[in-house]
């Protein structure tokens, strides 16, 4: 049981560059989340989409894009890096169903913008 | 002012010690609180939930939750060195879905042998 699965676990990007950070799950959840994890800021929420077809803004969406391409695919995408970027990202999934503070997450993605 | 406000450690006790852990929040509409526990390198599970006031066990954790002085405290018996570990409280006012989760930044924990 995979659970919420991520790729790459590790990535350096020089500033300017573009990528892409995905993300599956395989417990047929209807929501999934990114987010971002910094030093003294916490877990701060980029983007959602509760459901396949919709995505919106969370708390920190500048710089970022997203497609749920199917209900189990969310991917994050950086069109051009800054430093301000580098952090370790998280995807996350939620169903209807469970209590809705409870999140699975993805063992994170570590980027960093040189 | 953050809406969730959690002291970021690090904690360091020995093993078998009682640990407290504790967040305060601004916003008196939350009514679902949430342990989070984070090994290094990993992501973020979910350990304790409550809703509204009071306390809840679970083996060796205890979460309790003070509605009245917005403060919401994981008690950790007999700590373990397994019990290492960052933990990050998150609460909501709804459950429509975890885009209005909001988390503290973690309190890192050490337990030594």
């Amino acid at each position: 049981n995979a659970g919420v699965t991520q790729t790459p676990k590790f990535q350096v990007l020089k500033t300017g560059q573009s990528m892409t950070l995905q993300c599956a799950q395989d417990m047929n959840h209807n929501s999934m989340y990114w987010y971002r994890q910094d030093p003294g800021m916490g877990l701060r929420l980029i983007y959602y989409s509760a459901s396949e077809g919709t995505t919106d803004k969370g708390e920190v969406p500048n710089g970022y894009n997203v497609s749920r391409l199917n209900k189990r695919e969310f991917s994050l995408r950086l069109e051009s890096a800054a430093p301000s970027q580098t952090s370790v990202y998280f995807c996350a999934s939620h169903t209807s169903g469970r209590v809705s503070g409870e999140l699975f997450f993805g063992e994170g993605s570590r980027l960093t913008v040189l | 002012q953050k809406e969730v406000e959690q002291d970021p450690g690090p904690l360091s006790v020995p093993e078998g010690a009682i640990v407290s852990l504790n967040c305060t929040y601004s916003n008196s509409a939350f009514q679902y609180f949430m342990w989070y526990r984070q090994y290094s390198r990993k992501g973020p599970e979910l350990l304790m939930y409550t809703y509204s006031s009071g306390n809840k066990e679970d083996g060796r954790f205890t979460a309790q939750v003070d509605k009245s002085s917005k403060y919401i405290s994981l008690f950790i018996r007999d700590s373990q060195p397994s019990d290492s570990a960052t933990y990050l409280c998150a609460m909501t006012y709804d459950q429509t879905g975890a885009n209005n989760l909001f988390f503290g930044t973690g309190t890192r924990l050490t337990v030594i042998p």
